[in-house]
């Protein structure tokens, strides 16, 4: 256990529709990554917030937006959804905002968009 | 621009041997360098890592080798156990960005037969 949080497992939704991914951090992290993983596809850096604040920015769409709130905890918003957006999305953490040091990550949420 | 390169997409080996899985990478700037272990429906666990300054670190049955010359790392897993067959990620960290946020590879698989 990464000790990670992420829900919902799996959420199934349509076209155009609106959903919002939860990932609560390990205890005493700082930092919050999300990734998103396409089929037979690599792990994709989206966004990295760090004590509240954005920190960095991968190849995320301006469909997609995320924040990280006061208790650490972050959501990440998927607007407008199309088909190809159906992925694994996965939230990790690390105490770290700055410096190398492993991530740990959750078991992910499996967006299917129909 | 694919950054962390797994050229080899799966593995196969009998238990008991070595399994060697292979990382390439293109950006001089990475500067630490991770391996990363995954289960079905689940999310990455990270495996062991590897600082620049170093050509190899060890732990237990693992062993990643660094060769910043030829801008490639290896995973070597000695002796290989059924419960190794996994997917295994590669990934680099660019100290110097200052985010800690990790470029994956795409994966290789690795079945160990018993």
């Amino acid at each position: 256990d990464s000790g990670v949080t992420q829900t919902p497992k799996h959420l199934i939704t349509a076209t155009g529709q609106r959903v919002t991914l939860r990932c609560s951090p390990r205890s005493g992290d700082l930092s919050v990554y999300w990734y998103q993983q396409s089929l037979d596809q690599g792990l994709q850096f989206l966004i990295q917030y760090y004590n509240g604040e954005e920190r960095a920015k991968g190849n995320i769409l301006e469909r997609f937006s995320a924040q990280q709130f006061p208790d650490l905890h972050s959501e990440l918003n998927l607007s407008s959804l199309e088909l190809g957006d159906s992925a694994l999305y996965f939230c990790a953490s690390s105490g770290a905002g700055t410096e190398n040091s492993p991530l740990h990550f959750g078991n992910g949420t499996r967006l299917t968009v129909t | 621009d694919q950054q962390v390169k797994q050229n080899s997409p799966s593995l196969s080996v009998q238990e008991g041997r070595i399994s060697i899985l292979n990382c390439d990478y293109t950006n001089s700037m990475f500067d630490y360098f991770l391996w990363y272990k995954k289960y079905p429906a689940e999310g990455p666990t990270f495996l062991i890592s590897i600082s620049s300054i170093k050509d190899k670190n060890e732990d237990g049955r693992f062993t990643v080798f660094l060769n910043k010359s030829a801008k490639h790392l290896s995973l070597h897993i000695v002796p290989s156990q059924p419960g190794d067959s996994a997917v295994y990620f590669c990934a680099a960290s660019d100290g110097s960005s200052n985010t800690g946020k990790l470029i994956f590879g795409q994966g290789t698989t690795l079945q160990v037969k018993p």
